[in-house]
């Protein structure tokens, strides 16, 4: 089946040491996205591909980069995670404009 | 600004009882609407969307939601819940701005009691 991948589904880091989180798909779709979902709270949108083109949201802080190598990989990089920075970081894509977007099943990341 | 409301943080429902969860959004045009669920630890399903044309849309799993343009709602319902519906429901407005961009409700957590 056509699916969205996390890799990995836990991830523990220590406080400021790099990490990063993996997404790849086989639906083809060419706009990735990156959101990050804190406890009990609604996904927030951190950044997107649409093909090559990066687009980030304006209050994603400067600590979060990402990273597209080709269609199916999509890399979230925290460069110094904070506590603050505990969350499922959800990965999804779409098919062009078309609004409707496929999740992953997420990564928890807990920092240490 | 595109925003939705969920005004509901949390539902039990016994199961076999109908259901229904509210959505409000706010949105200048015609909006892109959709309702996702996310179980326990997992990403989220898309249950159904509206774009245009009929109000009733039918979703997967027996939902089903209604746009409501005069209300500025897209309420979710299912006619009888079971167990398995337990989880977090969210509805999101598609953005006005940039493309494909999805604003997310603050969810429902719907609670199933035998």
């Amino acid at each position: 089946d056509a699916m969205v991948i996390q890799n990995p589904r836990y991830q523990v880091t220590q406080f400021g040491k790099p990490v990063t989180l993996s997404c790849s798909q086989t639906l083809n779709h060419n706009v990735m996205y990156w959101y990050q979902q804190k406890s009990s709270q609604a996904p927030k949108l951190l950044f997107h591909y649409y093909d090559k083109d990066f687009n980030n949201e304006a209050d994603t802080p400067d600590n979060f980069q990402s990273r597209r190598p080709n269609t199916s990989f999509c890399f979230l990089d925290i460069r110094s995670p904070g506590l603050g920075d505990a969350a499922m970081y959800l990965c999804a894509t779409s098919r062009g404009q078309t609004y409707e977007q496929y999740f992953g099943p997420g990564t928890r990341l807990t920092v240490t | 600004a595109q925003s939705v409301t969920q005004p509901d943080i949390h539902i039990t429902v016994s199961e076999g009882a109908s259901l229904e969860l509210r959505c409000n959004y706010s949105y200048g045009a015609t909006p892109y609407l959709f309702w996702y669920v996310q179980s326990p630890g997992q990403g989220l399903q898309l249950l159904l969307k509206y774009f245009s044309g009929d109000t009733l849309v039918q979703g997967i799993k027996g939902f089903e939601a209604e746009f409501k343009r005069s209300q500025s709602s897209f309420n979710l319902r299912k006619p009888s819940v079971h167990w398995s519906d337990a989880a977090e429901y969210f509805c999101a407005v598609g953005a006005e701005t940039g493309a494909n961009n999805l604003f997310f409700g603050t969810g429902t957590r719907l609670t199933v009691i035998p």
